[in-house]
């Protein structure tokens, strides 16, 4: 059962962007660095954002991160057919002593 | 180019036992850490294990803790993941990682995964 929740869905027509919200708790989002990942069923997550807002080398500015309390969001702006994928957040939890990751939100490009 | 490869996987009974192999390449192994994460079929992502440098700190998810068993070589850039006492719900495709440490440290990069099914 995953501990950070996120929409499940989300669908966008290309240009546009959305936003994936993640909420989680004091334990986790409240007290830890959020991270975010692009999964495309069949191959390798990639990491998108690390420490709330930072972007790999390589990851275009058209995503970014941000944290507020026990929540965080990313960003999407300029949606590419490319950028079809689930999103997923995810942050250390103190009190399970592991990490969490939210429950996943499948972004489709109409 | 940091690279992490998968085997292992495959088709297990209920009750079975499997163990995964991970092949690091391309960074220095041994001053990281690694993970196991896996996904179910039509699931989310889920965090399995976690093991330090020196493995100094070994943390597990409760659904596999007592049964499955993370442990690292340095000498040949390996990971491994012993799963006993299998059961269908272990069903998933099991990717490594490496991280710069173990709480505030992100996933990067990651395997391609293998799949382990479990099934009578």
């Amino acid at each position: 059962q995953s501990v950070l929740t996120q929409p499940p869905s989300a669908s966008v027509t290309p240009g546009q962007w959305v936003t994936i919200s993640c909420s989680g708790s004091s334990s986790n989002i409240g007290v830890n660095t959020v991270q975010w990942y692009q999964h495309l069923p069949g191959t390798a997550p990639k990491l998108l954002i690390y420490n709330n807002y930072q972007r790999p080398s390589g990851v275009p500015d058209r995503f970014s991160g941000s944290k507020s309390g026990t929540s965080a969001s990313l960003a999407i702006s300029g949606l590419q057919s490319e950028d079809e994928a689930d999103y997923y957040c995810a942050a250390w939890d103190n009190s399970l002593k592991g990490y969490v990751f939210g429950t996943g939100t499948k972004v489709t490009v109409l | 180019e940091m690279q992490l490869v998968e085997s292992g996987g495959g088709l297990v009974k209920p009750g079975g036992s499997l163990r995964l192999s991970c092949a690091a390449s391309g960074f220095t192994f041994s001053t990281n850490c690694m993970n196991w994460v896996r996904q179910a079929p039509g699931k989310g992502l889920e965090w399995v294990a976690s093991i330090s440098w020196s493995s100094t700190y070994i943390y597990y998810a409760d659904s596999v803790k007592g049964r499955f068993t993370i442990s690292r070589d340095d000498a040949t850039n390996s990971l491994y993941l012993q799963m006993n006492s299998l059961r269908a719900d272990d069903t998933a495709v099991y990717y490594c990682s490496t991280a710069a440490g173990i709480g505030n440290y992100w996933f990067d990069p990651w395997g391609q995964g293998t799949l382990v099914s479990v099934s009578s």
